[in-house]
């Protein structure tokens, strides 16, 4: 079956510890991307890269970073450095381009103990 | 003001009601709108793509309106699995590969 897949589905942390979400598709999409979903809120944009080897920030990367090593994964560590690390986490992928939809993963959710 | 701006709902209606959703966008060069639907604690779902001739998917209708920025979405005939939360997104333009999601509409349809 074609889709995304992020892995865990429930993660808990201590405070100051590193952590890494990780994000595979096999649609074989060039875009993906990392989301931010706060209860009652809408998504953020953290990171996203249209190409192998290439990302950009998005609105809320402070406190993140990510790798695009390989087309089919993208994965997220979310860094001591981020404040409120607590949220749900979102990877999507799309073909690229401004005329094309995203699909979702199922996300990751993060709490910080 | 946000890029993206939804009706901040929530909307409950009884079923078989007709609904309708609107969203405003500040980037006239955006290049792609679409309507995702989201359950609660779950992912989004591409619910449909609108363009500005207007398109129609059994009893969900969507419509641009370039010249006015803004899109909508209206449900007719209401069902219970209706109940979800609408977001509206918007691609492109001066944000090329990006996409700016709305914060969304609740819609909740009563028996």
């Amino acid at each position: 079956d074609g889709g995304i897949t992020q892995s865990p589905k429930y993660l808990f942390r201590k405070e100051g510890q590193n952590v890494t979400l990780s994000c595979e598709q096999n649609l074989n999409h060039d875009a993906m991307y990392w989301y931010r979903q706060d209860p009652g809120q809408g998504l953020r944009l953290i990171y996203y890269s249209q190409i192998v080897n290439d990302f950009q920030k998005g609105d809320i990367a402070e406190g993140y970073s990510v790798s695009r090593e390989k087309k089919e994964s993208f994965p997220l560590t979310v860094t001591s450095a981020q404040k409120n690390p607590t949220a749900f986490y979102l990877c999507a992928s799309s073909i690229g381009g401004d005329y094309n939809e995203q699909f979702f993963g199922p996300g990751t959710r993060l709490t910080v103990l | 003001r946000k890029e993206v701006e939804q009706d901040p709902g929530p909307f409950n209606v009884p079923e078989g009601a007709t609904v309708a959703f609107n969203c405003t966008y500040s980037n006239s060069a955006s290049q792609s709108f679409f309507w995702y639907r989201q359950d609660c604690r779950k992912e989004p779902k591409l619910l449909m793509s609108v363009y500005s001739s207007g398109n129609e998917d059994g009893r969900f209708t969507a419509q641009l309106n370039r010249a006015s920025q803004y899109i909508s979405l209206l449900i007719r005939d209401s069902k219970l699995s209706d109940s979800a939360t609408y977001l509206c997104v918007v691609n492109g333009g001066t944000n090329a590969g990006k996409s700016t999601f709305g914060d969304g509409t609740t819609l909740t349809v009563k028996p």
